[in-house]
């Protein structure tokens, strides 16, 4: 167990619509990162959040987006699906510093777009 | 910019046979992590090591090993009498040490190499 923790688990939804999936990151780390797994383009990273504010930005689409909250715990919002969104997608946190420090995986979100 | 290459996609043992997993890497940075991850087929990703692109000591953690060479940009892993339990996903990243705007410290995988133990 890595002290991280992401729900849902899995995710059945149509294309259209929009989800959000949720990630804790371990007792004080600071850093939340989202990557995405898929098929085709292995795994990808997406965002970075530090503290609460964003600190860089991957091949992330435009009809994603994230945030961090104070509490530290961050979402992914992703809109607009489409069947190619279909992914294992993984929250990891490091810290406390802004630096490449381990960065421990939650157990991820199987999102399925029908 | 950077990139990781585990040019083996599958490997197939037999039980209590040593596998290596190559891992080559390419970055213009002087400072740079080396990671190593699991991932079993239950889907998550376990860390397994970091290593720091100024320290090329190989490590040794029980089965479990790594061979660090700046010179060819490899960093690869060896499990020695493999077992079924060691049937994953396994995935070479690379970070850089210094703040990047685009990427921040974003791990860049490799595509992974599955390696199947059997009995």
């Amino acid at each position: 167990d890595s002290g991280v923790t992401q729900t849902p688990k899995h995710l059945i939804t149509a294309t259209g619509q929009r989800v959000t999936l949720r990630c804790s990151p371990r007792s004080g780390d600071l850093s939340v990162y989202w990557y995405q797994q898929s098929l085709d383009q292995g795994l990808q990273f997406l965002i970075q959040y530090y503290n609460g504010e964003e600190r860089a930005k991957g091949n992330i689409l435009e009809r994603f987006s994230a945030q961090q909250f104070p509490d530290l715990h961050s979402e992914l919002n992703l809109s607009s699906l489409e069947l190619g969104d279909s992914a294992l997608y993984f929250c990891a946190s490091s810290g406390p510093t802004l630096s490449s420090d381990t960065q421990y995986f939650g157990p991820g979100t199987r999102l399925t777009v029908l | 910019a950077q990139k990781v290459t585990q040019a083996q996609t599958e490997i197939s043992v037999v039980e209590k046979e040593d596998v290596t997993l190559d891992c080559v890497y390419e970055t213009r940075d002087t400072t740079y992590y080396l990671f190593w991850y699991k991932q079993p087929p239950s889907g998550e990703l376990v860390f397994l090591i970091r290593r720091n692109s100024f320290d090329e000591q190989n490590e040794i953690s029980g089965r479990y090993s790594w061979n660090f060479q700046k010179s060819t940009s490899s960093f690869n892993f060896t499990i020695t009498a493999s077992q079924v339990v060691d049937s994953a996903v396994y995935f070479c990243a690379l970070s850089e040490a210094t703040l990047n705007s685009n990427s921040g410290y974003a791990l860049n995988f490799g595509k992974g190499t599955s390696l199947l133990v059997t009995p």
